[in-house]
């Protein structure tokens, strides 16, 4: 059974960092994209970041209200990917999802239950 | 980007009634090599993640009840519902898989009337 599980969400001070996890099995780790979306409360879904398959060279891709401050990473022998984010502003805060891609998988997406972030004085 | 545009942005309807929610991509999302366009729907109940409902535009996931159908080609899709029940009431978003990242339809809520 294909699992994706985010953690790493909390509370944190205009300014500060943290950092996301994605925890994932049941599938080929290295050939699906990652990705991160979020959604603010009551507000849509907003694609954040991705990093490609090894077959892509893991290449990353972000949206422009994130470049800059956000690092999306993963490491293949644990089966999990990373959000680093940094200078956070109040207009991160989101529920953060992660979702595995893959062409040829059925369903081609599959998504986390999503984490929380807060940035807050 | 390839802008997702839904409407309408909300649409009350009695129970047993059709429910029709409609899509428009900015772009193309059929991929000529394969067919197949890269158009997914999903639901969300309120405090739940999206769910995913159908794929391809027009396969249901495993375990979606069958009055739940999508349809449509290139830049024009459409999300029915044929007979709407009380836990369907949620916000439907349609979402573009063709580019590299993907971008999603700002939502429509689905009311009981």
């Amino acid at each position: 059974e294909v699992q994706v599980v985010e953690s790493g969400g909390g509370l944190v001070q205009p300014g500060g960092s943290l950092k996301l996890s994605c925890a994932t099995s049941g599938f080929t780790f290295s050939d699906s994209p990652i990705h991160w979306v979020r959604q603010a409360s009551g507000k849509g879904l907003e694609w954040v970041s991705r990093i490609g398959s090894k077959a892509d060279k893991y290449a990353t891709t972000y949206a422009a209200s994130v470049r800059g401050r956000f690092i999306i990473s993963r490491d293949a022998s644990e089966t999990t990917a990373y959000l680093h984010m940094s200078s956070l502003k109040t207009e991160d805060t989101a529920v953060y999802y992660c979702l595995s891609y893959s062409l040829y998988a059925t369903p081609p997406w599959r998504w986390g239950r999503g984490t929380l972030v807060t940035v807050s004085s | 980007d390839i802008v997702m545009t839904q409407f309408p942005d909300s649409l009350a309807v009695s129970l047993g009634e059709r429910a029709t929610i409609n899509c428009k991509a900015g772009q193309s999302v059929l991929y000529s090599s394969n067919n197949k366009n890269y158009l997914a729907w999903y639901q969300q109940r309120p405090g739940q993640p999206p769910k995913l409902l159908i794929y391809w535009a027009s396969t249901r996931e495993f375990g979606v009840p069958d009055r739940f159908s999508g349809s449509g080609s290139g830049t024009d899709f459409t999300l029915t519902i044929s007979s709407v029940q009380a836990e369907d009431v949620a916000v439907y978003y349609c979402q573009q898989y063709y580019a590299p990242y993907p971008t999603f339809g700002q939502g429509t809520t689905v009311e009981i009337k």
